[in-house]
């Protein structure tokens, strides 16, 4: 059955503190791994695609990696402006174009 | 570009109702999804309409069906609404390029079940 397992489920930073938010998949045949962003009462904004381990993509403090089992999104020295759900999904071969996601990671940065 | 509209924003309904939702796709999205999104289940994949045909669905029961318009536009209907259908509804549109898809979501509609 294809699954999507984030961790944390929550992470709280300080502003300028890194770190990084996991998420596991195991899919038939990964067609694409997506990350987006979503706050509280509204809906997903999307941030990355990624369709081949080893690819990488970054966008201002967010960078995105992809493994054969993985993916990271890592944050650099966050603001509380990024405090929000990042929620991972993948698309399968087998699903067509539906996303399946993961439970998200909460993430809160204080200043 | 506009972005993908969803309407109402909001609905409070009681236990036995129908309710539709309506969805507009970015302009020359062909493709709209809807997901469900609990705090037990999170994001789950309802259906997939295409050029006005159902392409996917989810595993979701009969209740739950949807249309896509010759426009593009799309709507989801629940009906013989239950407590448990208390939840975010969103529209994803979607762009087919080099590489992949991208879905795009809406701001979604609250449905409450009372």
């Amino acid at each position: 059955e294809d699954q999507v397992t984030q961790s944390p489920e929550a992470l709280r930073l300080q502003e300028g503190e890194s770190s990084s938010l996991n998420c596991s998949y195991t899919v038939s045949g990964l067609r694409g791994l997506f990350w987006y962003r979503q706050d509280p009462g509204k809906g997903p904004e999307f941030l990355f695609t990624l369709y081949s381990a080893g690819e990488e993509k970054e966008k201002e403090r967010l960078k995105a990696t992809l493994t054969k089992k993985e993916s990271f999104l890592h944050i650099t020295a966050p603001k509380p402006e990024d405090s929000a759900t990042y929620l991972c999904a993948v698309q399968a071969n087998q699903a067509g174009t539906a996303l399946i996601f993961g439970k998200g990671t909460t993430l809160s940065v204080s200043s | 570009k506009a972005g993908v509209t969803q309407t109402p924003r909001y609905l409070i309904k009681t236990r036995g109702q129908q309710v539709t939702l309506s969805c507009s796709p970015i302009s020359g999205h062909r493709s709209v999804s809807w997901y469900q999104q609990t705090p037990g289940q999170g994001l789950q994949f309802l259906f997939e309409y295409f050029s006005e045909t159902q392409r996917n669905k989810g595993n979701f029961p009969g209740r739950f069906s949807g249309r896509q318009f010759s426009n593009s536009r799309s709507e989801m209907n629940v009906s013989t609404l239950e407590l448990g259908d208390s939840a975010l509804y969103l529209c994803a549109s979607m762009q087919s390029g080099v590489g992949g898809d991208t879905q795009y979501f809406g701001p979604g509609t609250r449905l409450t079940v009372l």
